[in-house]
């Protein structure tokens, strides 16, 4: 059974571009979550997509949003990148119900320069 | 709102037991816990529900008491394999539902020498 995919593993980009992070759930699960993971604020969330409906949203700045296609995939975009922003950003995916539990992929490590 | 982990790290010989706690000010829908080695993906551990069900490993045990919001995981029997980052992760019913979030501790270092 194939698990949550995130792509691509590593990015650098520059101060001001944007950038846009993907994850594939496993198959069947149809929320996926975006956290933010730095060594300073530990792992905070971002968002959460269910049947392509953003139904919860953190504490971060509008230069951050997501998506998710009708397959469950999502992506997120950062805008205006800042240096601040460098950080490693996993995605969970959840069948969700009683007892639901997340499955986290193995990030995207975005370095802003 | 981010509860609380303690021990903020932990050293070990192999074979020793180690507990680590985590207190939300927050009443609880359920505690989640994660391990993560450096560069790679939190794995999944245990949850703990309100009321009582609970599923994860054989070889790790947790509890949860719902009166005071503290959860804590028993690491017995230590292995090398044990060394990581614990994080707890609680779900805050708000509204209903957490709708996927979970809020986590800070983490705790585990570290276990052969």
């Amino acid at each position: 059974k194939a698990g949550v995919t995130q792509t691509p593993r590593y990015l650098i980009k520059t101060r001001g571009q944007q950038v846009t992070l993907s994850c594939s759930p496993i198959s069947g699960h149809r929320s996926v979550s975006w956290y933010q993971q730095t060594p300073g604020q530990g792992l905070q969330f971002l968002f959460e997509y269910f049947s392509e409906t953003q139904r919860n949203k953190g504490n971060f700045p509008g230069r951050f949003s997501g998506r998710q296609f009708s397959n469950s995939r999502s992506e997120m975009n950062v805008s205006t990148l800042e240096l601040g922003d460098s950080a490693l950003y996993l995605c969970a995916s959840s069948r969700l119900g009683t007892a639901a539990t997340y499955t986290f992929g193995s990030g995207t490590r975005l370095t802003v320069v | 709102q981010q509860p609380v982990q303690s021990p903020q790290a932990v050293i070990l010989r192999e074979g020793e037991d180690a507990v680590i706690n985590c207190s939300s000010s927050k009443a609880l829908y359920s505690v989640h816990w994660y391990r993560q080695k450096h560069g790679e993906a939190p794995v999944f551990l245990m949850i703990l529900l309100k009321g009582g069900e609970q599923k994860g490993h054989e070889k790790i045990s947790a509890s949860f008491n719902e009166k005071k919001q503290q959860s804590s995981l028993y690491l017995t029997a230590s292995q090398l394999s044990y060394s990581g980052t614990y994080f707890c992760g609680t779900e805050i019913p708000e509204g209903g539902t957490s709708y996927g979030k979970l809020t986590f501790g800070q983490g705790t270092i585990l570290t276990v020498h052969p």
